[in-house]
């Protein structure tokens, strides 16, 4: 069965720090992983995807992550935090099947003016 | 990216009725459409997947009696939760899928910008 652990409930970084969301994920076979972002009483947004390729995706919003299939982790990350980008985080994961995405529980992250 | 509509947008019944939630994809055709609930700060859990025509498979401990689901066209899914209670408050997210889009090799799951259900 496919599962994501996102290990931090909450993240807090400065203003214009770096930032790192992590996400590991259990699936058989090849994953395809997803990160999407909520922001209060809103649906999902979607940031970037992992579907084959290069190990680095780059999405929305100046946001990047990096697949790593021997740790299983597909971490969120950003150079540069902006205020606005305070939300809920949350990866995903799927096998290429027809089934459906799985969710992490979330990661909260505030950015600090 | 594909544009999937739900209707209403928040919803609040008393308890005791019937709430139908709608999913639309709105430019492609959803051969497969899954329904989450999430609770207040918490993630995403998927109740049921339902591919058109066929009846939904639901997720252990979601009562198929309770949350009905219909997916009767390529466009349109809903959702009704019937004799509605208080601890069915949630936020209900619909998502899409077309199995058949051309060039969409790994199926890309569309969502719906979600319906906020409070029971009273």
């Amino acid at each position: 069965a496919q599962s994501v652990a996102q290990p931090e409930d909450q993240v807090k970084v400065a203003e214009g720090n770096p930032l790192t969301v992590k996400c590991t994920y259990s699936v058989s076979g090849n994953p395809y992983l997803f990160w999407y972002v909520q922001y209060p009483n809103r649906g999902l947004q979607f940031l970037l995807k992992y579907i084959t390729g290069d190990n680095l995706v780059k999405g929305s919003y100046g946001f990047e992550a990096e697949f790593n299939k021997s740790q299983t982790s597909f971490h969120l990350k950003k150079p540069s935090a902006l205020v606005s980008d305070s939300a809920l985080y949350f990866c995903a994961v799927r096998d290429p099947g027809n089934t459906p995405l799985v969710f992490g529980k979330g990661t909260r992250l505030s950015v600090i003016a | 990216g594909a544009v999937v509509s739900q209707h209403p947008s928040w919803v609040i019944c008393k308890s005791g009725t019937s709430v139908k939630i709608e999913c639309r994809s709105l430019d492609f055709q959803a051969t497969t459409m899954f329904w989450y609930r999430q609770f207040p700060k918490q993630s995403l859990m998927l109740m049921a997947t339902s591919n058109e025509g066929s009846k939904a498979t639901y997720e252990q401990g979601v009562e198929k009696d309770k949350f009905l689901i219909n997916h009767a066209s390529l466009t349109l899914s809903t959702l009704t939760v019937t004799s509605a209670h208080p601890e069915d408050s949630s936020f209900y997210i619909c998502s899409a899928r077309d199995l058949r889009k051309p060039g969409n090799s790994y199926n890309e799951q569309f969502f719906g910008p979600g319906t906020r259900l409070t029971v009273l």
